[in-house]
């Protein structure tokens, strides 16, 4: 099955700081998600985004589906940005769950 | 806003207890997911329910089931629970398609002794 692999496993940023964080996929997929798990556990949906690049505040990602990679910009850290990142796919081949990366972990200091 | 809400935040069990963790959603959707989360082995998918009465086996289903009498509630059962089901239970709903963005509650962290 498709195989889906986060870059960097860990990551520590002082506050201010830019970050991009990597999620590349082994075959064409459906959609492409973003999640941020804080560090209390709770999961929250950042973008949905099969493909082109899409902004929201501080925080943008672009998926290139052709290459099979997805990019999640983390630009001016702050410490309420500490947490996991997970990147969640659809195969192409198979609709009906997501498939996940293990994550990114990152913690800024401030 | 969409809620999905979770019966317990911490829940200690024993050995062979039977284990109910619910999870309501408001928002009408369509699908529920149960996925327990460990460390290193990022979200697995238990099973999830696309309609009032449907299930499908996710990646580890073995020693769980579920029940969905109603469409905005889903059920996980651990029929005797074993210590290595201690983990993060995580639920989750989507609207329409079951790749639909997912919306999650705030986890129940299980420790079966």
């Amino acid at each position: 099955g498709i195989q889906v692999e986060q870059s960097p496993p860990d990551l520590i940023l002082q506050e201010g700081a830019n970050s991009t964080l990597r999620c590349n996929f082994s075959d064409s997929v459906n959609n492409l998600q973003w999640f941020h798990q804080n560090p209390w556990g709770q999961l929250i949906n950042l973008f949905y985004i099969p493909s082109g690049t899409k902004q929201n505040g501080r925080l943008s990602a672009t998926t290139v589906a052709t290459e099979r990679y997805s990019l999640l910009y983390i630009s001016s850290s702050q410490t309420t940005d500490s947490g996991v990142y997970f990147c969640a796919v659809v195969s192409a081949g198979n609709n009906r769950k997501l498939i996940w990366g293990l994550g990114t972990s990152l913690a800024v200091n401030p | 806003d969409v809620k999905v809400t979770q019966s317990s935040r911490y829940l200690v069990k024993r050995t062979g207890e039977k284990v109910f963790l619910e999870c309501v959603q408001d928002m009408d959707h369509e699908n529920m997911f149960w996925y327990r989360q460990d460390p290193g082995l990022g979200l697995r998918l238990i099973y999830f329910s696309y309609d009032v009465k449907m299930k499908e086996k996710g990646d580890i289903p073995e020693g769980y089931s579920v029940s969905r009498e109603k469409k905005e509630r889903f059920s996980l059962i651990l029929e005797s629970a074993s210590t290595n089901q201690t983990s993060m239970y995580l639920c989750a709903s989507s609207l329409n398609l079951p790749t639909d963005t997912q919306y999650f509650g705030p986890g129940t962290r299980l420790t079966v002794l």
